[in-house]
């Protein structure tokens, strides 16, 4: 069976400091895709990266960075210089090759404060 | 160019009732997946249509059912609705087994 934990239910901090959202997952298989998608109070779910098994590169896009570690089944996202609107609920989820269903943690719920 | 679109936004229903959901895809997507997102939790995979035909399910009973049109949009049905299916229903569209796009959800509240 496939989980995703994330072990911080909610984390608040002052802008303009960086923050770290931890994603921890379990699954059997060798071929899977880790996602992070986020949730503004819209509702709406939105992708932010996906990260094939096979690729450990880490990867940065602006403010946005993320640190894939199969040594220690971890997919960690960081936000560095942190800005209000970075204010949402973050979610780790997961994909086994072939399947169709994505695993979703249980969010971060991230407060950023002016 | 459009994103994952969802109607209605909001539905309030008694319980024992049902209910149908609305999504229409991405442009270019021919698949389209429903979760179920009750409160503080993350979303939980109902099931998956390709091709108008389900392709696989989740944990859900069978008072859940869906429907996939040859445009590629679909519907979620619920019957017998009970208080505990009170969620934000979220319709996610991809192309075959790509990347899952999501829309802004309907919130379906249950009396």
């Amino acid at each position: 069976a496939q989980k995703v934990t994330q072990a911080q239910t909610e984390i608040s901090v002052v802008e303009k400091e960086d923050v770290t959202l931890d994603c921890v997952y379990e699954t059997r298989d060798t071929t899977y895709y880790l996602f992070w998608y986020k949730q503004p109070p819209s509702g709406e779910l939105v992708f932010l990266i996906r990260r094939n098994s096979f690729d450990e590169q880490n990867e940065i896009s602006g403010r946005y960075s993320w640190n894939f570690q199969k040594s220690t089944s971890s997919f960690n996202f960081t936000i560095t210089a942190s800005q209000v609107v970075d204010s949402a609920v973050y979610f780790c989820a997961l994909r086994k090759a072939g399947a169709q269903k994505l695993v979703f943690g249980q969010g971060t719920r991230l407060t950023i404060n002016p | 160019d459009a994103g994952v679109t969802q109607s209605p936004t909001h539905l309030i229903k008694t319980r024992g009732q049902q209910v149908t959901l609305r999504c229409s895809p991405k442009s270019g997507h021919d698949t389209v997946s429903w979760y179920q997102q009750a409160l503080g939790q993350g979303p939980q995979f109902i099931f998956q249509y390709y091709e108008e035909e389900e392709r696989q399910r989740g944990n859900f009973p069978d008072r859940f059912s869906g429907h996939q049109f040859p445009n590629y949009s679909s519907e979620l049905n619920v019957n017998a609705l009970l208080l505990g299916d009170s969620a934000l229903y979220l319709c996610a569209s991809s192309s075959q087994g790509d990347t899952q796009y999501f829309g802004p959800g309907t919130r379906l509240t249950v009396l």
